[in-house]
């Protein structure tokens, strides 16, 4: 079974402070992506990689970035947080096959006040 | 540009009472459409991948057939475990998915 793992299932931040979520899946995925989902707006692209150390802009990158050091890891970064980034946060990772389901994490709630 | 429409947006149906989720799409050179079941607070599950008009996948009480411009997800005598929110996606040129907003089933018993 495929298993993508996020850091948190729920995190509540200041306006300001810089934050971290984390994504690691074990099954070997070359691509690896994050969304956010808010009411409405459906799951939105952030960022994507095809490969370690590449990274691809998705269709909301403003005021996030990524960075990926290992193939199976791929984490996100608020540098600085504002409350307009209170939303859900999906990882996924898929194969390059092809059979290119994507495979989500659990989800991180994030809140800024 | 891609896009995915689903409808309807909400569906409440009677425990037994079958029914059909529609996937409408607009798409060059479709790789793939793909269905998931997303409950709340969760993350979307997979649940079929459809590459080519004709195709049909089935599991449970639920079966996914694909033509060249939609994709239906038929629910036979659904279940109250069966509420949830599907979403349709499809792949084009890339490994990027395109996600509709997805429609939210209800199965009252």
């Amino acid at each position: 079974d495929v298993k993508v793992t996020q850091s948190s299932r729920y995190l509540v931040k200041r306006t300001g402070e810089k934050v971290f979520l984390e994504c690691v899946q074990d099954m070997d995925h070359e691509n690896m992506f994050w969304y956010r989902q808010d009411p409405g707006l459906g799951l939105r692209l952030i960022y994507f990689s095809y490969d370690v150390k590449m990274k691809e802009k998705g269709d909301i990158p403003e005021g996030y970035s990524v960075s990926r050091e290992k193939k199976e890891r791929f984490s996100l970064i608020l540098e600085s947080a504002s409350t307009n980034q209170t939303s859900m946060y999906l990882c996924a990772s898929s194969t390059s096959g092809q059979s290119y389901e994507q495979y989500f994490g659990p989800g991180t709630r994030l809140t800024v006040t | 540009e891609d896009q995915v429409t689903q409808s309807p947006e909400a569906l409440r149906l009677q425990e037994g009472e079958s029914s059909s989720l529609n996937c409408s799409y607009t798409v060059s050179g479709l790789r793939g459409l793909f269905w998931y079941r997303q409950d709340p607070g969760k993350g979307p599950e997979f649940l079929f991948t459809l590459y080519s008009a004709g195709e049909e996948k089935e599991k449970e009480r639920l079966k996914a057939t694909l033509t060249k411009k939609e994709s239906f997800l038929h629910i036979t005598a659904p279940k109250p475990e069966d509420s949830a929110t599907y979403l349709c996606a499809v792949g084009a040129g890339s490994y990027q998915l395109t996600f509709g907003k997805g429609t939210k089933l209800s199965v009252i018993p």
